[in-house]
């Protein structure tokens, strides 16, 4: 069973562009959602993480937008480049610290 | 260098074998864990310690056994390894509800 649904599977955009990722959830016992970005080869690194009292925030050019009654959430990179290019988790946490992943969005920024 | 760090990074071996991965960190981390990143890249949690204590163990076959020897290492040992055990495994630890931060991976080849 799917905790977090995640999608598309792969996405590809031009440089500049704004590849928005998405993730839905049920549990609503889940208090934290983070994102990770992952290289090829390379472990996931948290890229940024929301709890469900805000409904958006930002770090550098990627944003969580998250609507808490639709059980969703988004990761949106602004000014997209190619080294953005890389598979991106959602991933739903509760505090126990049991962390379930989406099925990881593969990005590909083209020059 | 501060992170999470396991050894080894590949391991090739023949099924019936018996294995073991290393994992240790020094952030200083209360919790450690286990997943697994199958083919697909579906990333699943096996085990979680903290403190040296199973806190969680989902459903993994009992030829896969976990040994934390202090706060700091968590181990991974496989028994019998099969041609579905091929995957990566990642370590990654957290502070007690904290966001897990992640290993690099051991790439496992059962032939």
């Amino acid at each position: 069973q799917q905790q977090v649904k995640q999608s598309p599977q792969s996405l590809i955009v031009q440089k500049g562009g704004i590849p928005i990722i998405n993730c839905a959830y049920e549990n609503t016992a889940f208090d934290y959602f983070p994102w990770y970005q992952q290289f090829p080869g390379k472990g996931p690194a948290l890229l940024i993480a929301i709890r469900p009292d805000v409904s958006e925030k930002k770090e550098g050019r990627f944003t969580i937008s998250f609507n808490k009654s639709a059980k969703q959430f988004s990761l949106h990179i602004m000014d997209s480049q190619p080294g953005d290019s890389a598979t991106y988790f959602c991933a739903s946490q509760t505090g126990a610290n049991n962390l379930f992943f989406g099925t990881g969005t593969r990005l590909t920024v083209i020059p | 260098d501060t992170a999470v760090s396991q050894t080894p990074k590949y391991l090739v071996t023949q099924m019936g074998n018996d294995k073991s991965i290393k994992c240790e960190q020094n952030l200083g981390h209360d919790t450690m864990y286990w997943y697994k990143q199958d083919s697909k890249k579906f990333l699943k949690i096996m085990f979680s310690y903290n403190n040296k204590e199973l806190i969680i163990n989902e459903t993994v076959p009992n030829r896969f056994s976990p040994k934390s020897p202090d706060k700091a290492h968590l181990n991974l040992h496989i028994n019998s390894l099969e041609l579905g055990d091929s995957a990566v495994y990642f370590c990654a630890s957290s502070q007690r509800d904290g966001i897990p931060f992640f290993g690099q991976g051991t790439r496992l080849t059962v032939v």
